[in-house]
């Protein structure tokens, strides 16, 4: 595609609830980053794959947070038994290299109610 | 761990002003990046401007330029010109130079929200 696509780009969730959040890369990217928006913060870091492989998970908050790229292209976040502290946009972004310029999706705006 | 500073909450500029918005990082690396990046209501970040800490020149890219200073550790971005589409949230970042995975992940400070006076 022409761009990074994130769906949904709303979700509501029930506490409790688990979701499951996707992110399409550019075609070819090997890089792809997944950041976490707490509202009126800056993005921050969760976790970071080259191809397939998952290589930094440090950021993700709790072992209910599960990011996965099976095939090297599409990525899904996978948050179990959501809270109220997960509500924020979640970003995923990808480069074609680990040091080039990485692009940005559109994000998916996480609320937990 | 590197941290990313931005004080300023908010600013407000005219329209064709000049406008400079500030971050201070802090690092104990020689070797690094920076970058500002723009995030209007759309949510999709996008990058303003780059600069490579081993460069002693400042970058520029049209209407933006930075102030890097590198041993005060601060690196301010300069709209010039400002315009009603540059109203967004601007997200000073760091990233290492090292050459491994868990490195190259954006450091991002808290952001500051920019309102363009018609």
């Amino acid at each position: 595609g022409a761009g990074v696509s994130q769906s949904p780009r709303y979700k509501v969730a029930k506490r409790g609830q688990d979701v499951a959040l996707r992110c399409d890369p550019i075609s070819g990217h090997v890089s792809l980053f997944w950041y976490q928006q707490a509202l009126g913060q800056g993005p921050e870091f969760l976790t970071y794959f080259q191809n397939e492989a998952q290589l930094d998970k440090s950021g993700l908050p709790s072992d209910r947070f599960f990011a996965e790229r099976p095939e090297g292209s599409v990525s899904t976040l996978k948050i179990q038994r959501t809270q109220q502290e997960d509500s924020a946009v979640y970003l995923c972004a990808s480069s074609l290299q680990l040091y080039t310029e990485a692009f940005f999706g559109q994000g998916t705006r996480l609320t937990v109610v | 761990a590197q941290t990313v500073t931005q004080s300023q909450p908010e600013m407000s500029v005219q329209e064709a002003e000049t406008v400079t918005l500030s971050c201070t990082y802090d690092t104990s690396e020689s070797d690094y990046y920076l970058f500002w990046y723009k995030q209007p209501p759309s949510r999709q970040m996008i990058l303003v401007i780059r600069q490579e800490a081993y460069k002693q020149q400042n970058a520029t890219e049209n209407r933006f330029s930075v102030n890097f200073q590198k041993a005060a550790k601060s690196f301010s971005l300069k709209i010039s010109d400002s315009q009603l589409g540059d109203a967004a949230m601007y997200f000073c970042a760091y990233r290492s130079y090292l050459n491994t995975g868990a490195n190259s992940k954006l450091t991002f400070g808290k952001g500051i929200t920019l309102s363009v006076r018609p």
